[in-house]
């Protein structure tokens, strides 16, 4: 079973400033299978990024996705007040099985 | 537009049973696997489980297999999560996802349903 680590646990950023969100899988996975979500307090999740690269509907685009093999990233250019939230990654295998990261929550520094 | 609207939030004693639901609407209804993914209480998301809704096909998380019964009724649209003896330990929020079938992420969510089980 694959299993999807994500660092930092938390991260204090300050508004403006630039975020870089890790997921390391423990074995090689298929990016196409790869997606990113965001889960702001009292709301459900929702999907940002898929196929490791690929922005959902309405995203802004300083959300990007990028990575390959085990590692992939999230980054986020220039942080919005409403970009503080917790992040999950997610990863799709057969037969099938979809896993999450633990969660990076992104707090205000 | 697409939405999965869940049912209400419940309270339970252990040992009770319960079926909670999630209604789609705004898109083929049967054309989407819906799943259900389980987050505890100040926890991570857990995925429980998928089911077909044009022929009921269900597959199951191994950490849910055999915990929860996963159901729906195409001629109204819903699928259902269901438990035939709850424990606090199914206190959780409990969140309906639809599935995008080709690259297999949660493109819509639900709001979530809120179990708390409790003596």
């Amino acid at each position: 079973e694959i299993v999807l680590t994500q660092s930092p646990g938390t991260l204090s950023l300050s508004p403006g400033e630039r975020a870089t969100l890790s997921c390391r899988a423990s074995q090689i996975i298929t990016s196409s299978y790869l997606s990113w979500y965001q889960q702001r307090p009292g709301q459900a999740p929702s999907l940002l990024i898929y196929g490791a690269y690929s922005r959902a509907t309405g995203v802004p685009d300083r959300f990007s996705g990028s990575g390959s093999g085990t590692d992939f990233t999230l980054t986020i250019s220039r942080l919005e007040p409403e970009d503080f939230a917790v992040y999950y990654c997610q990863h799709y295998d057969s037969p099938p099985l979809y896993t999450f990261g633990q969660g990076t929550k992104l707090e205000i520094k | 537009e697409v939405q999965l609207v869940q049912s209400g939030a419940e309270v339970k004693k252990p040992g009770e049973s319960l079926k909670i639901s999630c209604k789609g609407s705004g898109y083929n209804f049967i054309g989407y696997w819906i799943g259900w993914v389980r987050q505890m209480p100040g926890k991570g998301l857990e995925w429980m489980g998928i089911i077909h809704p044009a022929d009921s096909d269900t597959r199951y998380s191994p950490s849910f297999q055999g915990q929860v019964t996963i159901s729906v009724d195409k001629s109204i649209s819903t699928a259902y999560l269901q438990w035939t003896s709850l424990k606090a330990s199914d206190t959780a929020l409990y969140f309906c996802v639809r599935h995008e079938n080709l690259l297999k992420y949660f493109d819509f969510w639900g709001h979530g349903t809120l179990v708390t089980v409790s003596s």
